[in-house]
């Protein structure tokens, strides 16, 4: 079973640049997240999708940041104009559907696309 | 609202010593708690997790984790480290079953000393 695919995995932009993040989920998994990781800091979540609705965006800096699932299953992150504190990890994960206590809390995550802004 | 505390962010053992990783919970309801590690250039990766059955649980890679309630605790250990198990580690809370939103503490970077 292929894992959950980011793209791009390093990205290198001058500020005011915009940037796109691509994440492809697990086969079957609804649930879709976008994390973001600091340097030295754990993930924290920017927006989580149940299908194509966007159920938790409430982290998500909307003046500047968006993201669409299209069609429930890839996803896409965008940031127009960047700025040089987003230089981080974007990290993007799956859970499958039909959840049970078995198998809550368990996210499938992508390599990360790492962001630098000069 | 829920949060963790992760005690110190580098911890060195030597290969073959117990690994020790702490973690301390708050939370208003009785929590979900977890462990993810993380390898260099790579995603999250469950390691273990507690859902209100068993206080001792075990995972992967032969780590387990003790809930203690008194302590607000969830502490990760393992008997004898692996050169293998440098990676960082992250714990992490959720409320409740069926809420996927997990709050992760800051991380604790395992280095192991040949």
């Amino acid at each position: 079973e292929a894992g959950v695919v980011q793209s791009p995995r390093y990205k290198i932009i001058e500020k005011k640049q915009p940037v796109a993040f691509w994440c492809n989920p697990i086969s079957g998994h609804n649930t879709l997240y976008w994390y973001l990781q600091n340097l030295g800091q754990g993930p924290e979540l920017l927006i989580r999708y149940e299908n194509e609705e966007a159920v938790d965006d409430s982290q998500l800096p909307k003046d500047r940041f968006s993201a669409e699932r299209l069609k429930g299953v890839d996803s896409t992150l965008k940031i127009q104009p960047a700025e040089l504190g987003d230089s981080a990890v974007y990290l993007c994960a799956s859970s499958s559907p039909g959840l049970t206590p078995a198998n809550t809390g368990e996210l499938f995550f992508g390599e990360g696309s790492r962001l630098t802004v000069l | 609202a829920q949060s963790v505390t992760q005690l110190g962010s580098h911890v060195s053992v030597s290969e073959g010593a117990l690994v020790l990783l702490r973690c301390n919970y708050s939370s208003s309801v009785p929590p979900y708690l977890f462990w993810y590690v993380q390898y260099p250039n790579q995603g999250l990766q469950l390691l273990l997790k507690y859902t209100s059955a068993a206080t001792l649980v075990k995972g992967i890679n032969g780590f387990e984790a003790e809930f203690k309630k008194s302590e607000t605790s969830f502490h990760l250990t393992k008997p004898s480290a692996h050169m293998s198990d440098a990676a960082e580690y992250f714990c992490a809370v959720s409320a409740d079953f069926g809420n996927e939103k997990l709050t992760f503490g800051t991380g604790t970077r395992l280095t192991i000393i040949p």
